[in-house]
C-alpha cells in the first residue's frame, strides 16, 4: 500500500547542476501536482496534471520542467539548479479537482 | 484572485487545553471545497477534512471539529483536549476552479506542552 512515492528523499546540488525528483503513485489517479513548501508560505504549486501526457504551470513555475509520460509518475525536472531552489518538494496525487490530494514524504533539496 | 489565509503563525497550549485554528478565505466561486491538512514533524502532509461550499454542517470527530462560516468565509478547526502529539504544523487549503489544485494557507504551528 505505498500510495504516493517521492525519490530521493534528500539532496544536495551545486548551483548550475541539474537534476530529476520522480513521483510515483499506485493509486490510478489522474491528477498529479508538484508543490514546494517554503518556511512561512505554506505550499505552493509548481506544476500539475491533469491526465497521462498533460502538463500546467503553477504559481511558481519558473525554472522547472515537468513530464508525465505514464499516468502513474510524474517528474520535476530542474535544469540549472539555483539557491533560490533550495526548497521542500512535495509531490501530490487525487481522482480528480476536488477530491482528496494525497501527498508523499517530500524531498529535501539544498542547492549550494 | 484565490487566498488562504491563517492568521496565526504559532499557538502553543497545555495538554488537555481547547485550541482553536482559524482559516480566512477568499473566493469567486460558488462551488469550491476546503480542506485541512496535518504536518507533524517527521513532515508528511495528512488529510483531515474536507467540506465542499454547499454543505455548513460543523463536523466532530473525536476530539477534533470544524466550524464551517460561509457567511464570514471561515473554516475553523477545533482540537478538544488537545495532546503532545497534535503538535504540528496544520493548513487549510481550497480548491483552485482555475488552476485546478489547492491553495493553501501559510500553516499554524501548534504546540502542545505536557
Amino acid at each position: 500500500n505505498a500510495g504516493v512515492t517521492q525519490t530521493p528523499k534528500f539532496r544536495v546540488l551545486k548551483t548550475g547542476q541539474s537534476m530529476t525528483l520522480l513521483c510515483a503513485q499506485d493509486m490510478n489517479h489522474e491528477y498529479m501536482y508538484w508543490y514546494r513548501q517554503d518556511p512561512g508560505m505554506g505550499l505552493r504549486l509548481i506544476h500539475y496534471s491533469v491526465g497521462e501526457g498533460t502538463t500546467a504551470k503553477g504559481e511558481v513555475p519558473d525554472g522547472y520542467n515537468v513530464s508525465r509520460l505514464k499516468k502513474q509518475n510524474f517528474l520535476l525536472g530542474l535544469e540549472s539548479a539555483a539557491p533560490s531552489q533550495t526548497s521542500v518538494y512535495f509531490c501530490a496525487s487525487s481522482y480528480g479537482r476536488e477530491d482528496i490530494q494525497y501527498f508523499g514524504a517530500g524531498t529535501r533539496l539544498s542547492v549550494l | 484572485a484565490q487566498k488562504v489565509t491563517q492568521a496565526q503563525t504559532e499557538i502553543s497550549v497545555v495538554e488537555k487545553e481547547d485550541v482553536t485554528l482559524d482559516c480566512v478565505y477568499e473566493t469567486r466561486d460558488t462551488t469550491y471545497y476546503l480542506f485541512w491538512y496535518k504536518q507533524p514533524p517527521s513532515g508528511e502532509l495528512v488529510f483531515l477534512i474536507r467540506r465542499n461550499s454547499f454543505d455548513e454542517q460543523n463536523e466532530i470527530s473525536g476530539r477534533y471539529s470544524w466550524n464551517f462560516q460561509k457567511s464570514t468565509s471561515s473554516f475553523n478547526f477545533t482540537i478538544t483536549a488537545s495532546q503532545v502529539v497534535d503538535s504540528a504544523v496544520y493548513f487549510c487549503a481550497l480548491s483552485d476552479t482555475g488552476r485546478r489544485a489547492l491553495t493553501f494557507g501559510s500553516g499554524t504551528r501548534l504546540q502542545v506542552q505536557p
